[in-house]
């Protein structure tokens, strides 16, 4: 396993088109997250799935962006009418669920998607 | 609301020196916080995790709820340490999932 694979690494696109990203998460895994990291800060959360069903959304996610697991594998992140503040690196995560030994199970990130907007 | 603070954006040391990079918190709940680091060109990982109280690399951190702290150490700097290093809480979110929250990262730079 080559670990999680975002696609494509770098978009460059014009302010008002759409865009899609593509993350294909660690294959066992179960849960699945999308960050967005612009320069100088650290990832911030914007949504959250587990199998297919998207649970948790970020207020960062304007009604703009949207995001799905179809068969509860790969995701897909869209945003629609980009806009110059979307410029960033979009990053995906994945991990196990919760073990009742271990807690929490360590998120495994992609080498992410970086937007830029003209 | 969840918080993670690193003060310094840049840290640089000697070879052989000490390492100290520091991380607060602020959290409602019970804590759970990780280090990631990010390697020149290469994606983010997790470098330890609070729960472990283990030793990744030489390096080690615990956590310190009065001070709502969990500072990273290591003994005695390596070239190969240089990286970015970001501190990150966990925090519940619906379903059992959990949403790290991270700060703003510390470039770590170990000069010969």
């Amino acid at each position: 396993d080559t670990g999680v694979s975002q696609n494509p690494r770098h978009k460059i696109t014009k302010r008002g088109q759409n865009v899609t990203f593509r993350c294909d998460p660690i294959s066992e895994h179960n849960r699945l997250y999308w960050y967005r990291q612009t320069l100088g800060q650290g990832p911030e959360f914007l949504t959250y799935f587990q199998n297919e069903a998207q649970l948790e959304k970020s207020r960062l996610l304007s009604d703009r962006f949207s995001a799905e697991r179809p068969k509860g594998s790969f995701s897909t992140l869209e945003i629609q009418r980009t806009e110059q503040g979307d410029s960033a690196m979009y990053l995906c995560a994945s991990s196990l669920g919760w073990d009742r030994g271990k807690g929490n199970q360590p998120q495994h990130f992609g080498d992410g998607t970086r937007l830029s907007i003209l | 609301a969840q918080r993670v603070t690193q003060p310094e954006k840049l840290l640089s040391v000697f070879k052989g020196a000490p390492v100290e990079l520091k991380c607060n918190y602020s959290y409602s709940g019970s804590p759970e916080l990780f280090w990631y680091v990010q390697y020149s060109r290469q994606r983010l990982q997790l470098l330890l995790r609070h729960i472990s109280r283990e030793s990744i690399k030489g390096f080690t951190a615990d956590l310190n709820k009065g001070e709502t702290s969990f500072h990273l150490k290591k003994p005695f700097a390596q070239e190969e340490d240089s990286a970015m290093y970001y501190c990150a809480l966990s925090g519940r979110l619906t379903g059992g999932g959990n949403k790290l929250t991270f700060g703003t990262g510390t470039q770590l730079k170990v000069e010969l």
